[in-house]
């Protein structure tokens, strides 16, 4: 069983510019979620998507924005990137009929400068 | 919204005593309560949870109790050892339509000490 992998690991971007960041979710999950973790914090949900829709959203402003393909692989876009972006971007996969229970990926690490 | 207070912030035990991890949440319809470990630049991996039909859940070592008239849970490691030092966050999710997301706490840095 492959778990959910997420890349790249690491990311450094200057203020103003986009970044997009890419997830595979693990294998037979149908349902994808991204969660912001800033550091010494816990995971803030972003949105989720499932049959390539946004299926809800959080506190986060339309710069965020993202899409699932129909592999069930996903991706995560940033536009106008600011400082208070820098955090740890998880993804997690899950199944439609438990898509609270989350398997988390490692995470992409976004630094802002 | 959901707002979910973890206490302590750190915790320090001796190798083979119990730790307990305490946390609170404000939403009376949330009915899902996961525990997660974080192991430094690894992502949150799912150890136990507990629906708010049961009271109590252990899986070895580790185990969760569920108070819904308080709202507050519990998360309990028993002969705790050197690999369960970590960062442990737990959560809650009030299920129905939609995305069904977690809250979390702010975490528990817990050390193990040998």
């Amino acid at each position: 069983e492959t778990g959910v992998t997420q890349s790249p690991t690491h990311l450094i971007k200057t203020r103003g510019q986009q970044v997009t960041l890419r997830c595979s979710s693990q294998s037979g999950h149908n349902t994808v979620s991204w969660y912001q973790q800033a550091l010494g914090q816990g995971p803030q949900f972003i949105f989720q998507y499932y049959r390539e829709e946004e299926n809800g959203r959080g506190n986060f402003p339309p710069r965020f924005s993202g899409l699932q393909f129909p592999n069930y692989s996903s991706e995560l876009n940033v536009n106008a990137l600011e400082l208070d972006d820098s955090a740890l971007y998880l993804c997690a996969s899950s199944l439609q009929g438990a898509r609270e229970k989350l398997f988390f990926g490692s995470g992409t690490q976004l630094s802002v400068l | 919204g959901e707002n979910v207070e973890q206490h302590p912030s750190t915790l320090s035990v001796q190798e083979g005593d119990s730790a307990v991890i305490k946390c609170t949440y404000s939403d009376s319809a949330s009915n899902y309560f996961p525990w997660y470990k974080q192991e430094l630049g690894k992502g949150p991996q799912l150890i136990i949870d507990i629906r708010s039909n049961v009271g109590e859940k252990k899986d070895q070592r580790i185990a969760v109790t569920l108070n819904k008239t308080a709202k507050h849970f519990s998360l309990h490691i028993t002969e705790t050892q050197p690999e369960d030092s970590a960062v442990y966050f737990c959560a809650a999710s009030s299920g129905g339509t939609g995305a069904n997301n977690l809250f979390f706490g702010t975490g528990t840095r817990l050390t193990v000490i040998p």
